[in-house]
């Protein structure tokens, strides 16, 4: 079956620090992979999209990177946090199943809630 | 540049009355279109989505939509809201080309009162 795992659930890091939020796919291969992030509880910001392994665009410059080491691995990270990069993380793929449209979507983690203090 | 609107941050209903969440797109072509539910701290939900087809578009829990190429709108519908109902609902649509990536709206807060 096609499942999306986000980890960690919850993460508490102060200023300065590094970060790294992993999402992996099962059950698909050459996926296209998304981050979003969710500010104040409310709207959500593409951050990144990956159509390929090592092939990464970005939607805003901010102080966050992302990577794509593998085929269903997409990787978020940052080398110093800033108190702006607070926010609920979401992981998200285009779902392509038998048939175009009945099998066309897009599946969300389960989220990483980000506090930097 | 494709956009979904969503008019209000809030919607109010009594448990067992219909209730509808409004959607309104823009978009250049055909539209595909999306409703997601976030419960707190939780990730997105699908409940619907509409591509092609009929333009009554049945869902997850009991919802259902409508699409209106005409109003440009794809309205959230359930003839009977439920206090477990109350959540966060979004309204999305593809942007093509090389991204493929989903455009959200704002947002709708509903909370359904006992």
């Amino acid at each position: 079956s096609q499942t999306i795992h986000q980890w960690p659930a919850t993460l508490v890091q102060p200023v300065g620090s590094p970060l790294s939020l992993e999402c992996t796919v099962e059950g698909t291969s050459n996926p296209n992979l998304y981050w979003y992030r969710q500010a104040a509880g409310r709207g959500l910001q593409l951050l990144f999209y990956s159509v390929g392994i090592g092939q990464i665009s970005s939607e805003v410059p901010q102080n966050l990177s992302a990577s794509r080491p593998q085929d269903r691995q997409f990787i978020l990270s940052s080398k110093k946090l800033l108190l702006s990069d607070s926010g609920f993380y979401l992981c998200a793929w285009r779902t392509s199943g038998q048939g175009f449209y009945p099998g066309y979507g897009y599946t969300f983690g389960s989220g990483t809630r980000l506090t930097v203090v | 540049a494709q956009s979904v609107a969503q008019p209000e941050d809030q919607v109010n209903v009594a448990e067992g009355n219909p209730l509808t969440v409004k959607c309104t797109y823009s978009v250049s072509g055909n539209p595909y279109l999306f409703w997601y539910v976030q419960y707190p701290n939780r990730g997105l939900q699908f409940l619907l989505k509409y591509i092609t087809g009929d333009n009554l578009v049945k869902g997850s829990y009991g919802f259902e939509a409508e699409f209106n190429k005409s109003q440009t709108s794809f309205h959230l519908k359930k003839p009977s809201a439920l206090v477990s109902d109350s959540a966060l609902y979004f309204c999305a649509v593809r942007d093509g080309g090389a991204t493929n990536k989903l455009i959200f709206g704002t947002g709708t807060l509903l909370a359904v009162q006992p």
